[in-house]
């Protein structure tokens, strides 16, 4: 049974790029959670997707978007990249109503 | 808004010993869960012990418990005979209960444990 799985594992882009990272739930989970973890810090809620719609929010520009898809995978999109977007970006599924989130390995975004 | 506070930035411990790892928490909530992760250097972030705040009786898991202590918002993690592989960052995390969409999970800055041979 797959876990979550992320990709890519890395990625270094420059300033005003975008960029999309995408995240495969582990099998039979419905939700996708972003998360946002800066060097040496605890993760940031980002959003939440349920049934192909953003439920829940974090305080994250709208430079930062999202979709999941009718397989319960899902994109995280950020536009107009800043320096202070360089972060690892974690994803994290869980089955709608339980208490339990279970992550990927995450990617490592790296803006120049 | 819930915040969760992890005073300690690093600790140390010699294999085999035992060592506690501190949070606190601030929420007006009453009914809420929450969890210790544990994330090695290859970065994949594990959950290591969950703790329902309406059950009294501290959450135990092999050689993790915890001493949650509801009235003061304090919820350690006890770690008995350390482990080299327990050196890891850990995040201590609040989830409030949600009968309807999944809550989110808000976490501590993290302590990073070292295991000493």
């Amino acid at each position: 049974d797959a876990g979550v799985t992320q990709s890519p594992t890395h990625l270094i882009k420059t300033r005003g790029q975008q960029v999309t990272l995408r995240c495969s739930p582990k099998s039979g989970h419905d939700t996708v959670s972003w998360y946002q973890q800066a060097l040496g810090q605890g993760p940031q809620f980002i959003f939440q997707y349920y049934e192909e719609e953003e439920r829940q929010r974090g305080n994250f520009p709208d430079r930062f978007s999202g979709h999941q898809f009718p397989n319960y995978s899902s994109e995280l999109n950020v536009n107009a990249l800043l320096l202070g977007d360089s972060a690892l970006y974690l994803c994290a599924s869980s089955l709608q109503g339980a208490n339990e989130q279970f992550f990927g390995p995450g990617t490592r975004l790296t803006v120049l | 808004a819930q915040t969760v506070t992890q005073s300690q930035p690093e600790m140390s411990v010699q294999e085999a010993e035992t060592v506690t790892l501190s949070c606190t928490y601030d929420t007006s909530e009453n009914n809420y869960y929450l969890f210790w992760y544990k994330q090695p250097p290859s970065r994949q972030m594990i959950l290591v012990i969950r703790q329902e705040a309406y059950k009294q009786q501290n959450a135990t898991e092999n050689r993790f418990s915890v001493n949650f202590q509801k009235a003061a918002k304090s919820f350690s993690l006890k770690i008995s005979d350390s482990q080299l592989g327990d050196t890891a960052m850990y995040f201590c995390a609040f989830m409030k209960h949600s009968t309807g969409a999944n809550s989110k999970l808000t976490f501590g800055k993290g302590i990073t444990l070292s295991v000493r041979p």
